[in-house]
Formats: structure tokens, C-alpha cells, sequence
């Protein structure tokens, strides 16, 4: 299957900090990418859909300065946690659309953020 | 808005045997898309099966099949000859047919025993 994949696995940073984290299609080009946050033992939570080349789409209650997404090419988006605190605390997932029509999402491995 | 029901958090299955996972959804869309993801302990979410609305063919993958009643909105998931690398936790999702974003339910963690 298709492979993404999502770069740091683990980042612990002082809060005040930003952290960037990476998310690359390898070997298909993605015209949508998905951004999620999984708290411990629930769910994955939709924070926004990154579309190429255009502005991301927020999900309800998300604050997109706060989450700052850059889908610059069909290969690439980015997740920057600005000014991180330790409630930002959390396992972040990011999931990428084949743009040759499918439908299947594939996901990368996810990063845990630790905010100190 | 649509919505996805997984009613068992938790589910056990003895090594070799066989365990249905139950998913329901909710939508008033006619072109859809259900899936079954698995997040084992290293939480990289993994496609298990997926299956197109219009197809009446149940979907199947290897060990791994699906019960898709359309009328009842259900889902099920079944796993044959279980072993120890399904341990698990299982997600059902749906995506509409015009939509890019999946919804995902609550998730069941399947243990597996000897």
C-alpha cells in the first residue's frame, strides 16, 4: 500500500516554544492531507483538511492560529504548533488522500508532543 | 451529520477462533464508503478492509470480512483464525461520496489470547 510518512515520531519542547511537524506522501501525490489529535484511548479527532496549494479547512473549535497547516506541494504538509503549552500535549496523526482517485486514507505513524 | 457507533469498547478472542466487531452509521447520503482501520500498540493506523456502498458483495481480505447490511446501517467485521498481531484496537469509519474527510467511532480493543 501506499506510504506516508510523518516526521518527528517524538518531540519534547519547552512551553513558549513552536514545534513543525512533517507529513509526506513517498509514493503518490496527495492532494488533500488530513490532520489529526488522538488523546489517550479515544478516537481520532479531525483538526483540519490541507488541501494543495490553498488555505487548510478548520474543523469546529480549532484555532487555526494556534495550528498553523502549509500543504505546498502534492507531496508535503506541515503542522506548526505555535506557542505550545503543555495542554497542546498530545499524539498528533496525519493522513493523506491518494489523488489519483481513491478514496482510501493512509496514515502516518504520528507524533507525540510533549509540551514541558 | 453522520455518525459512527462502535457499541463494544472492548472484545476478546481466543487465538484461532473466530470475532465480530459491530459498527453502525448513520447517514442520509446514497454513495458512501465504510472502512475498518487497526491501530495496534505501535498507533500506526492501518487499512483492514473497506467496502464501496453500492457493491452488495460483502468485502473480504483474507481472514478479515465484512457483514454490510445497508438497509440496518451496519457494518460488522469479522475476523477468522485470530492471532496474537490482531491485538489491537479497531476503528469503523465512513466517508460520503462527495466528502474527503472520514468520521471515525469510538474504536473496540480487541485482546487476543492464547
Amino acid at each position: 500500500g501506499a506510504v506516508v510518512s510523518q516526521h518527528p515520531s517524538r518531540v519534547i519542547c519547552k512551553s513558549g516554544t513552536s514545534v513543525k511537524i512533517e507529513c509526506r506522501s513517498l509514493d503518490f501525490q496527495a492532494t488533500t492531507m488530513f490532520w489529526y489529535r488522538q488523546f489517550p484511548k479515544q478516537s481520532l479527532m479531525l483538526m483540519a483538511t490541507s488541501n494543495e496549494g490553498s488555505k487548510a479547512t478548520y474543523e469546529q473549535g480549532v484555532e487555526k492560529d494556534k495550528f498553523l497547516i502549509n500543504h505546498a506541494s502534492l507531496t508535503l504538509s506541515t503542522l506548526t504548533v505555535t506557542s505550545a503549552h503543555p495542554e497542546d500535549s498530545s499524539f498528533y496523526i496525519c493522513s493523506a488522500r491518494d489523488g489519483s482517485g481513491g478514496n482510501i486514507q493512509y496514515f502516518g505513524a504520528g507524533t507525540r508532543l510533549s509540551v514541558l | 451529520a453522520q455518525t459512527v457507533t462502535q457499541s463494544q469498547p472492548e472484545m476478546s478472542v481466543q487465538e484461532a477462533e473466530t470475532v465480530t466487531l459491530s459498527c453502525t452509521y448513520d447517514t442520509s447520503e446514497s454513495d458512501y464508503y465504510l472502512f475498518w482501520y487497526k491501530q495496534p500498540p505501535s498507533r500506526q493506523m492501518i487499512l483492514v478492509i473497506r467496502q464501496e456502498a453500492y457493491k452488495q458483495q460483502n468485502a473480504t481480505e483474507n481472514r478479515f470480512s465484512v457483514n454490510f447490511q445497508k438497509a440496518a446501517k451496519s457494518f460488522s467485521l469479522k475476523i477468522s483464525d485470530s492471532q496474537l498481531g490482531d491485538a489491537a484496537m479497531y476503528f469503523c469509519a465512513y466517508k460520503a461520496g462527495t466528502a474527503s474527510k472520514l468520521t471515525f467511532g469510538t474504536g473496540t480493543r480487541l485482546q487476543v489470547t492464547l
